[in-house]
């Protein structure tokens, strides 16, 4: 099946620092990638959605230039957390889909925890 | 706006038990629905689906059948297995496009 990568698995940065986190679709190319937060307890949030080679497109509430988006490939895309805070802290999840899939086709990663101290 | 509201966890089961996780669910169209299962240091993934009223997805013993009437997309299976132990997840897409809207997940444990 589609496999989605994510590095790292964990992090943990000063406050201030900016991390960077990879996600990899590994034997399919995604158009589309989408970024989620998920605080506990608490359902996946949807922060933006990203397809190849154009900006992407952030959800009402994420500040853009604190959650740097980056899908330069087919099979790649990074989100930066920029001059991290401790209210970052959180465990953040991509997910992939390919060329004209619908909402189900997504295909997850297994998630990054962020901790900034 | 949308919105999935899920069965709060955890749950504890034992083996061979009945399990039911109840989903319930507002949309403005007509969503299709969706279970996610989430097993330890994995990824989602898709466990079953339905995209229309009383439609029954089915998936590894696994069955949910969407209610219109109810808005509601409860997970059942007869008889859980300690490979079970997960966590899930009832979704739902609205009006076709590609985003999902997730309930809060559930936590199942299942003691041999």
């Amino acid at each position: 099946g589609a496999v989605v990568s994510q590095h790292p698995s964990w992090v943990i940065c000063k406050s201030g620092t900016s991390v960077k986190i990879e996600c990899r679709s590994l034997d399919f190319q995604a158009t589309t990638m989408f970024w989620y937060r998920q605080f506990p307890k608490q359902s996946l949030m949807l922060m933006a959605t990203s397809n190849e080679g154009s900006k992407a497109t952030y959800e009402q509430g994420v500040e853009k230039d604190k959650f740097l988006i980056n899908h330069a490939s087919l099979t790649l895309s990074t989100l930066t957390v920029t001059s991290a805070h401790p209210e970052d802290s959180s465990f953040y999840i991509c997910s992939a889909s390919p060329p004209r899939g619908l909402a189900h086709e997504q295909y997850f990663g297994p998630g990054t925890r962020l901790t900034v101290t | 706006g949308d919105s999935v509201t899920q069965m709060e966890g955890p749950v504890t089961l034992s083996e061979e038990a009945f399990l039911t996780i109840n989903c319930t669910y507002t949309a403005t169209g007509y969503p299709s629905l969706f279970w996610y299962v989430q097993y330890p240091g994995e990824g989602l993934q898709l466990l079953l689906k339905a995209t229309k009223a009383d439609d029954k997805g089915s998936n590894k013993g696994f069955e949910a059948t969407y209610r219109k009437e109810t808005t509601s997309f409860h997970l059942e299976k007869g008889s859980v297995q300690v490979s079970d132990s997960a966590v899930y997840f009832c979704a739902l897409s609205d009006g076709g496009n590609e985003k999902l809207t997730f309930g809060t997940g559930t936590r199942l444990t299942i003691i041999p």
